[in-house]
């Protein structure tokens, strides 16, 4: 069965701090992928990246990092220098090599105080 | 820029009453999704089709809850009766794995509330 664990709930930073989100899976699969989605307070899922499971190399976009580590089984999110937009929830999301079965994890609520 | 709609956005109803969610997905789309968002089970997935036929329901509370694709470009989410406990935002979603790498695109979401 495939499981996603997010086990931050909420986290509180300053504008400006760095941040960074826990996201850690379990799949018997060799092939999967993984995704991060934001959900700003409008409530619409926002698709910010996805990960191959034959793809370790870490990605970064802009403010935005990612550290695939298969070895620990985590797709860990960082933000860096946060910013009051970036308030939201953040969901961590694996799914199987059918694309059919997505787990989300319980999402971990962001808040980036002025 | 090509979205998955959904309607309506907001709905209130009394318990009892049948409930009917739709979702068009993104043209092009073979597969569709309808999952469910609680403060209390977070984003859980109901039901999928391909190409229109079912593939999976587990998820879905099968007594009162129905879900159909009468076309390819119309997604519906049934509920009858109703009740308060199935007030949450329903999301529906499309892609046309494995294209696009498995990326699901997700509607605005219809947010009912069941008093």
């Amino acid at each position: 069965a495939q499981k996603v664990t997010q086990a931050q709930t909420e986290i509180s930073v300053v504008e400006k701090e760095d941040v960074t989100l826990d996201c850690v899976y379990e799949t018997r699969d060799t092939t999967y992928y993984l995704f991060w989605y934001k959900q700003p307070p409008s409530g619409e899922l926002v698709f910010l990246i996805r990960r191959n499971s034959f793809d370790e190399q870490n990605e970064i976009s802009g403010r935005y990092s990612w550290n695939f580590q298969k070895s620990t089984s985590s797709f860990n999110f960082t933000i860096t220098a946060s910013q009051v937009v970036d308030s939201a929830v953040y969901f961590c999301a694996l799914i199987d090599p059918l694309g059919n079965d997505m787990r989300f994890g319980a999402g971990t609520r962001l808040t980036v105080k002025p | 820029d090509a979205r998955v709609t959904q309607t309506p956005r907001h709905k209130v109803t009394e318990m009892g009453q049948e409930v009917t969610m739709r979702c068009q997905p993104i043209l092009g789309h073979n597969t569709v999704f309808w999952y469910r968002q609680t403060m209390m089970q977070g984003l859980e997935l109901l039901a999928y089709f391909r190409n229109r036929a079912p593939l999976d329901d587990s998820g879905m509370p099968k007594d009162r809850f129905s879900a159909e694709m009468p076309d390819a470009t119309l997604a519906t989410l049934k509920i009858q009766p109703s009740e308060p406990r199935d007030s949450a935002v329903y999301f529906c979603a499309s892609g046309f794995p494995p294209g696009d790498l498995y990326e699901q695109y997700f509607g605005p979401g219809t947010r009912l509330t069941v008093t």
